[in-house]
Order: structure tokens, then C-alpha cells, then sequence
């Protein structure tokens, strides 16, 4: 598959779980994002990566860490959710903005159906 | 911060009727508006966007409109057919810092047949 992919597509977990989630980009992109989308809820921004340094926490609790090893891949690992972490979590990628009022597209990722018990 | 509001949640269409979703926005210095439809199921794609340099930009049956004194921007959906049912979101994006977007809520829209 080409584009932006993430792993695993559906996941259940306990409370006291520890997982990751995968994504990886195969467009060349510098730039990563992870998003939490919960019903009735915008798109939530949670974490930045720009050449593979993260540049933006959006505030979000640390039972959830980032990790970029590079500009292809990214991982959210998981520990000690709670159940209203449940939620779609979406990557997603596209090239930095270097140049001022300038934009790039960011390209999602299908998704990883978390489910906290 | 940035904040995007968007209206309706829900909408419900005619076949070949028009729809239109609209958002608000809170920081002026937004300059880029993307909209994303994502169907059931499936990841958010890009649709249209609009540069704030500019009121209006049209492609085929879908239009957005723009208006930076009132900070409100409109997705406007002509002839509506059933593979437009999806949720769509608005986004803004504002021009310092980094490639950020802040989504509205989404509008879920049904045409029905």
C-alpha cells in the first residue's frame, strides 16, 4: 500500500496494557502528525514531528509518547489508558512549511480503532 | 489559540439538491482553509481549499467561499448525489509556526437517493 499506513487497524486493550501504534509514510514527507478523533469531537492535534524533532505537544497526557526514529515512520505507545482514550487515532504526513503563508497538504492515514476496557 | 466552529453536525439532502456547511473561525491571521471528507470508514482526503488571497474557488460541483472580515468560510455542494454522504470537516491554518491545522466538528451529510 502506498501512501500512509498504519498498524494495527483495530486494537483492544486494559487499562493496564502497554501497546504502540505504527505509522509510516512512503511520500517522501518531513513532517508527521497523530490525531485523536472521537465521536462529536474535532480532530484532535496531539503531537508534531518535523524532521523527525517533535515541535509540538498538544497538551496531551503522557500515558501517551511519541517516538520518530525517522522521517518515515512514527509510534504512539500506549500505557495505562483510561477509557475515554478510546477513540479512531490518525496519522498523518505531509512536507513542512518552510516557506512563510505557504501550505502543504498533510495525507492521512486509515486509522487505528482503539478501544480501552 | 485558533478556534473552528462548524454548522450544521448534520445534514440532510435531496439527490441533485445543494448542501452547503458552514464555518467560523477565531484568529485572524488564518490564512489557509482546507475542507476534508472523509467516508464512512475511511480516512480524511482533501477536497477543495482556498488561500486567503482570494474569495471564491470552484471545482466542478463544489465551491468554497470566503470571507476574512467576517472570519467565515462555506462549503458549497451542488447536485448532490449518494458518494457525497461522508462527514466533512473544515480546517484553518494560521500562517506562523508550523503545518498545523484546527478542524471543526464535522458535518455529517446524507443525500438521500
Amino acid at each position: 500500500e502506498t501512501g500512509v499506513t498504519q498498524t494495527p487497524r483495530h486494537l483492544v486493550m486494559g487499562m493496564t496494557n502497554k501497546k504502540s501504534l505504527k505509522c509510516e509514510q512512503h511520500l517522501g514527507h518531513n513532517a508527521m502528525y497523530w490525531y485523536k478523533q472521537s465521536a462529536k469531537k474535532p480532530l484532535e492535534l496531539m503531537f508534531v514531528y518535523n524532521f523527525k524533532e517533535q515541535t509540538e505537544n498538544n497538551s496531551v497526557p503522557s500515558r501517551f509518547s511519541p517516538e520518530c526514529p525517522n522521517s518515515s515512520h512514527l509510534f504512539l505507545h500506549l500505557h495505562t489508558l483510561q477509557p475515554e482514550d478510546s477513540a479512531l487515532y490518525l496519522c498523518a504526513s505531509s512536507q513542512p512549511r518552510l516557506v512563510r503563508n505557504s501550505y502543504n497538504e498533510q495525507f492521512f492515514g486509515p486509522g487505528t480503532r482503539l478501544t480501552v476496557l | 489559540g485558533e478556534n473552528v466552529e462548524q454548522h450544521p453536525s448534520t445534514l440532510s439532502v435531496q439527490e441533485g439538491d445543494s448542501a452547503v456547511i458552514k464555518c467560523t473561525y477565531s484568529d485572524s491571521a488564518s490564512n489557509y482553509f482546507p475542507w476534508y471528507k472523509q467516508e464512512l470508514g475511511k480516512r480524511p482526503q482533501l477536497i477543495i481549499d482556498i488561500r486567503s488571497n482570494v474569495g471564491e474557488k470552484k471545482d466542478q460541483r463544489i465551491a468554497v467561499t470566503l470571507n476574512k472580515t467576517a472570519k467565515h468560510f462555506s462549503l458549497h455542494i451542488t447536485e448532490t448525489q449518494p458518494e457525497d454522504s461522508a462527514v466533512y470537516f473544515c480546517a484553518a491554518s494560521i500562517t506562523t509556526g508550523a503545518n498545523n491545522l484546527f478542524f471543526g466538528t464535522g458535518t455529517r451529510l446524507t443525500v438521500i437517493p
